[in-house]
């Protein structure tokens, strides 16, 4: 099964700032049909979660474009490029190239410092 | 707008079973596969399973393959997850998610289902 690994585990950051959170694979996620099925989710406190980016770096409907996927192989980056209130909560990567079983990051907590 | 509303979730013994429900409404439900994904308390995201859009295929995660079984009514718009031989670790937040364009595009409220005698 492929292992996805993410850092840091939580994350406090000052409003108005930069964030980034790593994903890293056990094994490179690019499919054969040559795209890589790596999807990021955000999870607010009390809700379901909510998909924000998907294949890497294309962002979901609705999502404000602060947040940015990027990436390649192994090694994968979300990026929120200036912190407001609503993104406080916990951050996935997940990956649908290898599966059964898809699998999902053990998850960043991003909280306001 | 997609809709998916999960419900049967309760408290159960160990040992005993459970049906969850998951009615789609908002988009060509029979067109599309869909997940169960769980969520035990205060920990990450597990997916269960995974159903075609013809229910033709299942796919399961090895913690609940042989005990649980998805399926699918796509006159009904729904989802099902039929868990049998619960154990407290399956104490979770169950949720439906579909598998439009991508996987896991769209998620529902969950339902929660708690194994304790």
């Amino acid at each position: 099964d492929v292992v996805l690994n993410q850092s840091p585990l939580s994350l406090p950051v000052t409003l108005g700032q930069p964030a980034s959170i790593s994903c890293r694979s056990s094994q490179s996620l690019v499919y054969s049909d040559g795209n890589t099925y790596l999807n990021w989710f955000q999870q607010r406190p009390g809700q379901s979660p909510r998909r924000l980016i998907y294949k890497v770096s294309n962002r979901d409907s609705g999502v404000p474009d602060r947040f940015t996927g990027s990436g390649s192989g192994t090694v994968f980056t979300l990026k929120i490029s200036r912190v407001e209130a609503e993104d406080v909560g916990v951050y996935y990567c997940m990956q649908a190239t290898h599966w059964p079983p898809f699998t999902f990051g053990p998850g960043t907590k991003v909280d306001i410092k | 707008q997609v809709q998916l509303v999960e419900s049967g979730g309760g408290v159960v013994q160990p040992g005993g079973s459970l049906r969850l429900s998951c009615a789609a409404s908002g988009f060509t439900f029979r067109n599309y596969g869909m997940h169960w994904v769980r969520q035990a308390p205060g920990e990450g995201l597990e997916w269960v399973t995974f159903i075609r859009s013809d229910g033709s295929n299942t796919y399961y995660a090895d913690s609940v393959k042989g005990r649980f079984t998805i399926s699918r009514d796509n006159s009904k718009n729904t989802l099902y997850l039929q868990m049998n031989s619960l154990r407290a670790e399956d104490t979770a937040v169950y949720y439906c998610a579909s598998d439009m364009m991508t996987p896991f595009d769209y998620w529902g409220q969950g339902a929660l289902v708690t194994v304790s005698s």
